[in-house]
């Protein structure tokens, strides 16, 4: 099944303990993005990536991390997080960067 | 200005009624339109996607682009219960490389 798989789905936490959330997809997807998505602002984007090693960033990008080894994963990396970092995640992957994009299911996260 | 506006709703229509889904955009230079549907606690799913001017049907859905006047909208026919949900237009904003999303509109079809 194409899908694209984040984790761990919910987590809580403190401030300043680095955390990672991972992505991946299984659909040989070019092109993967991380947004995030807060009530009355819509989904934003943070960091997306082109391809293997190429990543840039996105509307959001302070206080987040992310890297590109391979082509299936993304990770999102928060090395000290914040209380304002607290919201919902999702990564997403298109085949060649189209609007097209396949959504994970998301990750909920808050900072305590 | 935002980029992409979107009016939040809710928008409430009886089942079996048109759904009429409004969207506007800042960036003339703009290519590529997207509408995806969000259920309360899931994720988007693309629905629609429109490149041209004109009319894209697919199903209950027509996507409707009018480049000139920066709008695009979503009607859905014959709208039923399942069809409440979040609809999100997204735009492909200089180049390939950024997607911006409207804050979406609430949509609610009664029994």
């Amino acid at each position: 099944e194409a899908q694209v798989t984040q984790n761990p789905r919910y987590l809580i936490t403190v401030t300043g303990k680095k955390l990672t959330v991972t992505c991946s997809q299984n659909m040989n997807h070019e092109y993967m993005s991380w947004y995030r998505q807060d009530p009355g602002l819509g989904l934003r984007q943070i960091y997306y990536s082109m391809n293997v090693e190429v990543t840039d960033k996105g509307d959001v990008p302070e206080g987040y991390k992310v890297s590109r080894k391979e082509k299936r994963n993304f990770p999102l990396i928060l090395e000290s997080p914040s209380p304002n970092q607290t919201s919902l995640y999702f990564c997403a992957s298109s085949l060649s960067g189209s609007g097209e994009q396949f959504f994970g299911p998301g990750t909920r996260l808050t900072v305590l | 200005q935002k980029e992409v506006e979107q009016n939040s709703g809710p928008l409430s229509v009886p089942e079996g009624a048109i759904a009429s889904l409004n969207c506007t955009y800042s960036d003339r230079g703009s290519q590529s339109f997207f509408w995806y549907r969000q259920y309360s606690g899931k994720s988007p799913e693309l629905i629609m996607s429109i490149y041209s001017n004109g009319d894209k049907e697919d199903g209950r859905f027509t996507a409707q682009l009018n480049k000139a006047s920066q709008y695009v909208s979503l009607l859905i026919r014959d709208s039923q219960p399942s069809d409440s949900a979040t609809y999100l237009c997204a735009v492909n904003m200089r180049g390939f490389q950024k997607l911006v999303f409207g804050t979406g509109t609430r949509l609610l079809v009664s029994p």
